[in-house]
């Protein structure tokens, strides 16, 4: 139950696009499209930002978006914004029947 | 309003036991999977366990597992984290969460600070 691999930090100018991230392995992000993707302000708890690698849930701005190849996943935020600086985490089902983190990444808003 | 409301943390010593509830409001319970997730000061967030909408099915991390018991009772709203056997490791704020699927959470509480240290 290793976690999945994250960037530790990214970071783009107000209106600019980034994307992250998350590189895991066939028995969970490339074994399932079961990935989804939090966004944590500090103090704060997580907020789910998409679902099912790229479904988002009712609310949740179309500026982000989800996608997945192979092995690994990616969390793209369009148009950022002051608000969107917070951890990112990615999330995914695995064969052995748990759950499993990234190790964050720390998104800065230049 | 969706709520969830952890309680039961604090300071215990290594080797000891804890156990943590999460009162929940706002949302059908009895369909919704469970979840605690924990994450160290400053660290990032761990999956720790999770149980099916009727408790029959419950599932652990690697880090917990044989030490730590989800269970839940859907006449109170309330899931639980008995946590025995602590090391200072386990030392985190430890969140409730559910969602309808039980590969994802959509609902949070707020998290309890649990501290292992003698």
């Amino acid at each position: 139950q290793s976690a999945l691999t994250q960037p530790a930090s990214v970071s783009g100018s107000p209106g600019q696009s980034i994307t992250i991230s998350c590189t895991g392995t066939s028995s969970d992000v490339g074994g399932y499209n079961y990935v989804s993707w939090y966004q944590q302000h500090p103090g704060k708890a997580p907020k789910v930002m998409i679902y099912d690698v790229s479904n988002r849930p009712s609310g949740v701005s179309n500026r982000f978006s989800g996608s997945k190849s192979g092995n690994a996943a990616s969390l793209t935020i369009s148009g950022l914004q002051a608000e969107d600086e917070a951890d990112y985490y990615c999330f995914s089902y695995t064969s052995s029947t748990t759950l499993v983190f990234g190790g964050g990444t720390r998104l800065t808003v230049l | 309003e969706v709520q969830l409301l952890e309680s039961g943390g604090g300071l215990v010593q290594p080797g000891g036991s804890l156990r943590l509830s999460c009162a929940t409001s706002g949302f059908t319970f009895s369909s919704f999977w469970m979840h605690w997730v924990r994450q160290a000061p400053g660290k990032g967030l761990v999956w720790v366990s999770r149980v099916n909408s009727d408790g029959s099915d419950t599932f652990y991390a690697d880090a917990v597992k044989g030490r730590f018991t989800i269970s839940r009772d859907n006449a109170k709203n309330t899931v639980y984290l008995q946590m025995n056997s602590l090391r200072a490791e386990d030392t985190a704020f430890y969140y409730c969460a559910g969602g309808k699927r039980g590969t994802f959470p959509d609902y949070w509480g707020q998290g309890t600070l649990v501290t292992v240290s003698s």
